[in-house]
């Protein structure tokens, strides 16, 4: 069961474009939406993220949109960068007991063109 | 501080033998996990450990066992390789509390023949 929904699977933009990557989860306990982003032979690394009482957050040229009635969320990249190309996963969070266990989405490919 | 690691990078198993995939720790986090990672499905928590000699199963904990008994120290190990496991696997660790940063290692990858 696919608790976490991503899209697109890939992307390709063009440099200086907006790039916009959707998620949409199921479980309404969730309480904490990271986006990681991860570079071809490393391990994810968080990029930003948001907790379901705030509807936006921005952080440079990342800003995560959430929606909380639809259950969804979005990573939107400005100004896109071919530095940028890379493979985003959201995720969602669920606190059980004293853990924080991650439910990942399953990834978007972004390629940002020169 | 070195984060997170582990060893091997890569290694490759033929059906039916064991092995053990190391991760380790200096950021004194109480919180370790470790996820596979296959193309389409994201990653997928295996098992997790609130602490030195707690651990609990995740997502898909079949063909897994884990032990934590250090803080630094969080072994997977796989007690006979099927070809279904091939995968990158990645440990990850974190303070314990709302909203962490899950820190990841760099991976291993491996194939079983």
């Amino acid at each position: 069961q696919q608790q976490v929904k991503q899209s697109p699977q890939s992307l390709i933009v063009q440099k200086g474009g907006i790039s916009i990557i959707n998620c949409a989860y199921e479980n309404t306990a969730f309480d904490y939406f990271p986006w990681y982003q991860q570079f071809p032979g490393k391990g994810p690394a968080l990029l930003i993220a948001i907790r379901p009482d705030v509807s936006e957050k921005k952080e440079g040229r990342f800003t995560i949109s959430f929606n909380k009635s639809a259950k969804q969320f979005s990573l939107h990249i400005m100004d896109s960068q071919p530095g940028d190309s890379a493979t985003y996963f959201c995720a969602a969070g669920l606190s059980s007991g004293s853990a924080r266990q991650l439910t990942f989405g399953s990834g978007t490919q972004l390629t940002v063109l020169p | 501080n070195a984060g997170v690691t582990q060893t091997p990078k890569f290694q490759v198993l033929k059906t039916g033998q064991s092995m053990t995939l190391q991760c380790a720790q200096d950021m004194n986090h109480e919180y370790m996990s470790w996820y596979r990672q296959d193309p389409g499905m994201g990653l997928r928590l295996i098992h997790y450990s609130v602490g030195a000699g707690i651990t609990d199963q995740g997502e898909v904990p079949n063909g897994y066992n884990v032990s934590r008994s250090t803080t630094e120290d969080f072994p997977l190990r796989l007690l006979s390789a099927a070809p279904s496991q091939t995968s990158v696997y990645f440990c990850a660790s974190s303070y314990v509390g709302v909203g962490e940063t899950q820190y990841f290692g760099p991976g291993t990858r491996l194939l079983v023949l």
